[in-house]
């Protein structure tokens, strides 16, 4: 069992439209959990942090789920330069566990 | 610019051959990790150094993998006998202490073993 497990979509919404997709982890003692963003050709970069009580970050919204084991992401308001994958990440101790990408397409 | 740098972007090389890259991490950064990608995935860890001190390596990273960050500032990454298999992107990412999860990536080496 992968230890990050990914819808991979893809996920092709217009420009405005709201996407949300989840993730799912193996390990239940993981304590630290992110959402990376990668265009194409490029390398992974940060979007943001996921805590216990969700957050937000402009149009970007995380929320984890320790029970399930799940974290989520939704986007309000697509741009086109959201189009991108979008890499749910465990962090355990240092080491960072990604899962394989979710590829988000807002066209216009 | 300051972000990590890799060099050399492209590599492609013949089964068999030795192939080595470079991993100039952020200045300040002490940790420096490994990782590969191949298309359709996302990156795997491979091997980790916090300064000059390589705390774990991956399964992944058979005995035909070696990495070294002498005096704790830029990072090799060598791998010998190459295989098909290797072909990948090779990312190198730094951190600052305590941040771990916070980590820079740079642009990747893609290597293409014929």
């Amino acid at each position: 069992r992968k230890e990050v497990e990914q819808d991979p979509g893809p996920f092709n919404v217009p420009e405005g439209a709201t996407v949300a997709f989840n993730c799912t982890y193996s390990n239940s003692a993981s304590q630290s959990f992110f959402w990376y963003r990668q265009d194409c050709r490029k390398e992974p970069k940060l979007l943001m942090s996921v805590y216990s009580s969700g957050n937000e970050d402009g149009r970007f919204t995380a929320q984890l789920n320790r029970a399930s084991q799940y974290i989520s992401l939704l986007i309000r308001d697509s741009k086109l330069s959201d189009s991108a994958t979008y890499l749910c990440v465990v962090k355990d101790d240092y080491k960072l566990s990604f899962g394989a990408g979710t590829t988000v397409t807002v066209r216009a | 610019d300051t972000g990590v740098s890799q060099d050399p972007r492209h590599k492609i090389t013949k089964r068999g051959q030795n192939v080595t890259f470079r991993c100039d991490p952020i200045s300040e950064h002490n940790r420096l990790y490994w990782y590969r990608q191949t298309l359709g995935q996302g990156p795997e860890f491979l091997t980790y150094f916090q300064n000059e001190a390589q705390l774990e390596k991956s399964r992944l990273l058979s005995d035909r993998f070696s990495a070294e960050r002498p005096k704790g500032s830029f990072s090799t990454l060598e791998i010998q006998r190459t295989e098909q298999g290797d072909s990948a992107m090779y990312l190198c990412a730094s951190s600052p202490s305590g941040r771990a999860g916070e980590q820079f990536f740079g642009p990747g080496t893609r290597l293409t073993v014929l």
